[in-house]
């Protein structure tokens, strides 16, 4: 069975500071996909990124980046000068494909509570 | 962009009512999903459906039921409200077919059943 492990349930740091939240996921198929989910005090998920089990290259958007690692199943995120408007709970999920199509929900993190103090 | 909207932000049922949560879809995606999220636990899958009239069970179904019977509208119906089933509940679609592509959640109806 999948699962996503995000050990830090919450995290706390001032202004400009960079972060890591950490994920790391269990699966038995080669072939899954990765995502990051923010969920601000408003409620909706908002999607971050994806990536899949092939990829491996670590990716950078902005002030955010990601580090996959096969060999440690990890797949952890960093903000870089961390703004207060970074406060959300962040969730790391997980996705199995499936032969022949079809859906497959995600399996998610409990989610890591972050709050940037100005 | 891609919509999705639940019926209702906020619910206050009583124990024993039939619950029907709502979502609508705009973007004629294939798959949609119901969740709850609890605090230190959270979102966890209660039923999936990748099609008009198809529905899979998720990770904790029992006590819950769907019913998808046009593209854009999935429901969730607890047919027999219960305090346990309070929590927030998230509906997401996704465009077949792979898992590849990314959910798009909506706002969450936080259900408080009495």
């Amino acid at each position: 069975a999948q699962k996503v492990t995000q050990a830090q349930t919450e995290i706390s740091v001032v202004e400009k500071e960079d972060v890591t939240l950490d994920c790391v996921y269990e699966t038995r198929d080669t072939t899954y996909y990765l995502f990051w989910y923010k969920q601000p005090p408003s409620g909706e998920l908002v999607f971050l990124i994806r990536r899949n089990s092939f990829d491996e290259q670590n990716e950078i958007s902005g002030r955010y980046s990601w580090n996959f690692q096969k060999s440690t199943s990890s797949f952890n995120f960093t903000i870089t000068a961390s703004q207060v408007v970074d406060s959300a709970v962040y969730f790391c999920a997980l996705s199995e494909a499936r032969s022949g199509g079809g859906a497959d929900g995600l399996t998610f993190g409990k989610g890591t509570h972050l709050i940037i103090q100005p | 962009d891609v919509k999705v909207t639940q019926s209702s932000r906020y619910l206050v049922k009583r124990t024993g009512e039939k619950v029907f949560l709502e979502c609508v879809q705009d973007m004629d995606h294939e798959n949609m999903f119901w969740y709850r999220q609890d605090p230190g636990l959270g979102l966890r899958l209660i039923y999936f459906s990748y099609d008009v009239k198809m529905k899979e069970k998720g990770d904790i179904p029992e006590g819950y039921s769907v019913s998808r019977e046009k593209k854009e509208r999935f429901s969730l119906i607890l047919e027999s409200a219960s305090t346990n089933q309070t929590s927030m509940y998230l509906c997401a679609s996704r465009s077949q077919p792979i898992s590849y592509n990314e959910q798009f959640f909506g706002p969450g109806t936080r259900l408080t059943v009495l």
